[in-house]
């Protein structure tokens, strides 16, 4: 799992409230990604970070944001959680361009 | 711009029949392409990756892929399923300095 630490494992809360994840890596790896992962849709990429404070927005960015003010850590932010954002949300992280992604063991967030 | 299909969401087998799991690609570039296995309440873990070179790559866990340039293909193979292979699996494809793109996924049932 190259050290990565996603918390919470497991939340349930409310549409209209914020949540953050939180990602945590030991690697110091400079790569880091959040995805959600829904039936159907496989494994999409919400956003990613190039370094601290360089972050830039994936496939479905609309409705999250993103924070990486620490090489070793890296927030995803739901400013007003909706239902349609209820997910598995996974961050990756790798050291280099070409060398391939490790994945963290997700974040099941339900959004009632 | 890259996209993934994965044939078959779903594929059952045998213990010790073949296990053939289908990918193809488009790519506008020479592509770098991955299989990851997800087990229940897991991250993703990769199996194998291709870059350059050989065109048969061979992975963890007795599985390989052989990518195929003229027929866009990457197929994940192994001679003989285990129960333990059980999962779902995910075919991904990237640029060398881009982001992955996943396929939605192939669940793989073994049968006793």
């Amino acid at each position: 799992d190259a050290g990565i630490t996603q918390s919470p494992r497991h939340k349930v809360t409310e549409t209209g409230t914020p949540v953050t994840l939180r990602c945590h890596q030991t690697e110091n790896h400079r790569y880091m990604y959040w995805y959600r992962q829904d039936p159907g849709h496989g494994l999409r990429l919400i956003h990613y970070s190039y370094g601290v404070k360089d972050t830039d927005k994936g496939e479905v960015s609309d409705g999250y944001s993103v924070s990486r003010s620490k090489t070793e850590d890296f927030l995803l932010t739901l400013e007003s959680a909706t239902s349609s954002q209820t997910s598995v949300y996974f961050c990756a992280t790798r050291p280099r361009e070409d060398q391939p992604q490790h994945f963290g063991d997700g974040t099941r967030l339900s959004i009632l | 711009a890259q996209s993934v299909t994965q044939l078959g969401s779903h594929v059952s087998v045998s213990e010790g029949a073949l296990v053939l799991l289908r990918c193809n690609y488009s790519s506008s570039v020479p592509p770098y392409l991955f299989w990851y296995v997800q087990y229940p309440n897991q991250g993703l873990q990769l199996l194998l990756k291709y870059t350059t070179g050989a065109t048969l790559v061979k992975g963890i866990n007795g599985f390989e892929a052989e990518f195929k340039k003229s027929e866009t293909s990457f197929h994940l193979t192994k001679p003989s399923a285990h129960m333990s292979d059980a999962a779902e699996y995910f075919c991904a494809v990237s640029d060398p300095y881009d982001k992955l793109i996943f396929g939605t996924g192939t669940r793989l049932q073994v049968f006793p």
